[in-house]
């Protein structure tokens, strides 16, 4: 199993510009997280979905949307891109919910 | 709203004992997850607490009150490898909830002198 896979691993965006982070598990998981980590802090969570067709936004959703069409997938799309969205974002998926699978990240630069 | 408290920075020496402490403010809290992660790492998985009382995996312990909003995770017999930053989170919800997903702490970074 390849658990989480991320892309791309690393991105420079220049303000305004729109992008689509992917996300894809193979643990056949219904529950799917993206968070963004910001330099010394935690991980706040974007948005979450718990199955195919089912999402709901986190603590911090303006700016992002994400769709659920498969189980494996869960892409996170940013439109505008903001010099606020520079940071690094990890996909997660679950079982069950208490222990979560992280991907690798993607580390995205806006200027 | 939710919150959490971890030291910011902890220090030991190889072979030593540490303890990081967790408190926690939260609504709808069902278990307290730790998570370690390495400089430039994904964060991954150390331990899981739904009951009070301490549960215990190798050199890692870990430890809830929920009547204290409370919990640490021990480290024991430090190695090196061991310095990365450690983060609480609580879960919000039970297995198989809708509404199941985790709350992190800021973090404590480990610092694991030879």
């Amino acid at each position: 199993n390849a658990g989480v896979t991320q892309t791309p691993k690393f991105r420079i965006l220049k303000i305004g510009q729109s992008m689509t982070l992917q996300c894809t598990q193979d643990m056949n998981h219904n529950y799917m997280y993206w968070y963004r980590q910001d330099p010394g802090m935690g991980l706040k969570l974007i948005y979450y979905s718990v199955g195919a067709g089912i999402t709901d936004k986190g603590e911090v959703p303006n700016g992002y949307n994400v769709s659920r069409s498969t189980t494996e997938d869960f892409p996170l799309r940013l439109e505008l891109a903001a010099p606020s969205q520079t940071s690094v974002y990890f996909c997660a998926s679950t079982s069950g919910g208490e222990t979560q699978y992280f991907g690798p990240g993607t580390r995205l630069l806006v200027l | 709203g939710q919150s959490l408290e971890q030291p910011s920075e902890v220090t030991a020496v190889e072979g030593a004992i540490v303890q990081i402490n967790c408190t926690y403010q939260t609504s709808g809290f069902y278990g307290l997850s730790w998570y370690q992660q390495h400089d430039g790492g994904a964060p991954t998985f150390l331990s899981y607490n739904a009951l009070d009382g301490l549960e215990e995996t190798g050199r890692f312990s870990s430890f809830l009150s929920r009547s204290d909003s409370y919990g640490y995770l021990l480290l024991q017999e430090l190695q090196m490898k061991d310095s990365a930053s450690y983060f609480c989170a609580v879960y919000l919800a039970p297995r198989g909830s809708t509404l199941g997903r985790l709350y992190f702490g800021r973090g404590t970074q480990l610092t694991v002198w030879p």
